[in-house]
């Protein structure tokens, strides 16, 4: 089946730092993958997505790769702000499944990421 | 556009009661997911539906079910409560068709505490 990993966390960073949150997946064909963020208190919000390999996915200073070759999709952003923090979750939908994988996302374990000032 | 919304925000039950949660859809998406969030088992797909069908199930109890109304609007039901169903239910919605890839939209979800 389907599977998510996601870096362990809690990750702690000072403002203005480097950030990557490692995601790698297990998936027959094409997956499209996504991040989605969720704030204290709400749902999830999509961060950003990719659809095929070597697509690079961006919103908000945030980025992702798909690499086919290496089953990852990684989070990145250079200048993390304290307003960054919440939990980051990746996940994977299946494509081109005929029909019977469509409307179910699959989500690691998510990554809790707080920024100090 | 209105995002998705849910109904009731929070929700406190007793066990071995059943409970009705509602879901609205991005208007236009006819494709309406639900999950379950809990600190142990993280999210776990519950089912969907797609044009008052539906057309994935995902790995829970029969006690578990849905709907979907022809306006889209899906409710999802727990008959006999237990501790363990106390959980964050997501509702989220797609304006996917019958192929291709998509992106679902999330509602703030409904906070279902079992006592």
């Amino acid at each position: 089946g389907n599977s998510v990993t996601q870096m362990e966390g809690p990750v702690t960073l000072s403002e203005e730092a480097f950030l990557t949150i490692n995601c790698t997946y297990t998936a027959t064909g094409y997956p499209s993958l996504f991040w989605y963020v969720q704030y204290p208190g709400e749902g999830l919000q999509l961060l950003l997505k990719a659809t095929k390999a070597d697509d690079k996915g961006s919103n908000k200073g945030f980025e992702a790769t798909y690499r086919k070759e290496t089953t990852s999709f990684h989070l990145e952003k250079g200048s993390v702000q304290v307003s960054d923090s919440a939990v980051y979750f990746c996940a994977l939908s299946p494509s081109g499944a005929g029909g019977t994988s469509y409307g179910k996302l699959t989500f690691g374990q998510g990554t809790i990421l707080t920024v100090h000032p | 556009k209105a995002g998705v919304t849910q109904t009731p925000r929070y929700l406190i039950k007793t066990r071995g009661q059943q409970v009705t949660l509602s879901c609205s859809p991005i208007s236009g998406h006819r494709s309406v997911s639900w999950y379950q969030q809990t600190p142990g088992q993280g999210l776990q797909f519950l089912f969907e539906y797609f044009s008052e069908t539906q057309r994935n199930k995902g790995n829970f109890p029969g006690r578990f079910s849905g709907r979907q109304f022809s306006n889209s609007r899906s409710e999802m039901n727990v008959s006999t409560l237990e501790l363990g169903d106390s959980a964050l239910y997501l509702c989220a919605s797609s304006g996917a068709g019958t192929s291709g890839t998509y992106e679902q939209y999330f509602g703030p979800g409904t906070r279902l505490t079992v006592t």
